[in-house]
């Protein structure tokens, strides 16, 4: 059973911030939401995490709904090397965690 | 460091041949995960270990496919016999796993594209 739910695809202008949404209403307390790419060809990358509260680092923003049923992954100035798979997974944290893949979003920034 | 080193990065062989696929995980990474990647069926977890033990291997598609982690810095996936239908990319992954700090960020390596004709 899916855990999330993404759009299949997004278009961004480049300069222009990416808001990328994430659906996972049945996230559980314990349940971490984690945002990953791939660029074609390569492997997964991390891009970020969060519990609860909002996240930013280098790369991007988490911002994480009240309620925790939806999350928004921001690339605030696109570029096209960020034109990838975007990967929204839900996962509960301890010694067995796993990460389950689905389908993404392919995101594609235009010149 | 240089990151998760899979080997070999291209493997092309014939249905029936015995196929080992190979990892290195980041040093001191204590969590290594095998992924296969298909147009049709995207990314699965194949199997993980946590300090060289197997944890998880319900991804493991059928009794072809072993995984073995004979120590922290080494990791095989073997198919024996091939198939067609297991061609694939396979990735290998390594984490610090969870706790201490750690917060489970997976290491992706650049991948194994297998072509089983």
């Amino acid at each position: 059973d899916a855990k999330t739910t993404q759009p299949p695809s997004m278009d961004c202008a480049e300069g222009r911030a990416a808001n990328l949404p994430c659906n996972h209403s049945t996230i559980s307390g314990n349940e971490y939401v984690y945002w990953y790419r791939q660029i074609h060809s390569q492997g997964p990358q991390y891009i970020i995490h969060g519990l609860k509260n909002n996240e930013t680092n280098e790369m991007a923003s988490l911002i994480i709904t009240e309620d925790r049923k939806s999350s928004t992954l921001i690339l605030p100035h696109a570029t096209l090397r960020d034109t990838a798979v975007y990967y929204c997974i839900v996962s509960a944290g301890g010694s067995n965690y796993k990460l389950t893949f689905g389908k993404g979003t392919l995101l594609t920034v235009n010149p | 460091d240089a990151g998760v080193i899979q080997s070999p990065r291209h493997e092309v062989t014939e249905m029936g041949q015995e196929v080992t696929l190979r990892c290195k995980p980041i040093s001191g990474h204590n969590s290594l995960f095998w992924y296969r990647q298909t147009m049709m069926r995207g990314l699965e977890l194949l199997i993980y270990f946590n300090n060289n033990v197997p944890i998880d291997d319900s991804g493991m598609p059928e009794d072809r496919f072993s995984a073995k982690m004979p120590n922290a810095s080494f990791s095989t996936l073997k198919i024996q016999p091939s198939e067609p239908r297991d061609s694939a990319v396979y990735f290998c992954a390594s984490s610090l796993g969870w706790g201490g700090g750690a917060t489970g960020e997976l290491f992706f390596g650049e991948g194994s594209r297998l072509t089983v004709l």
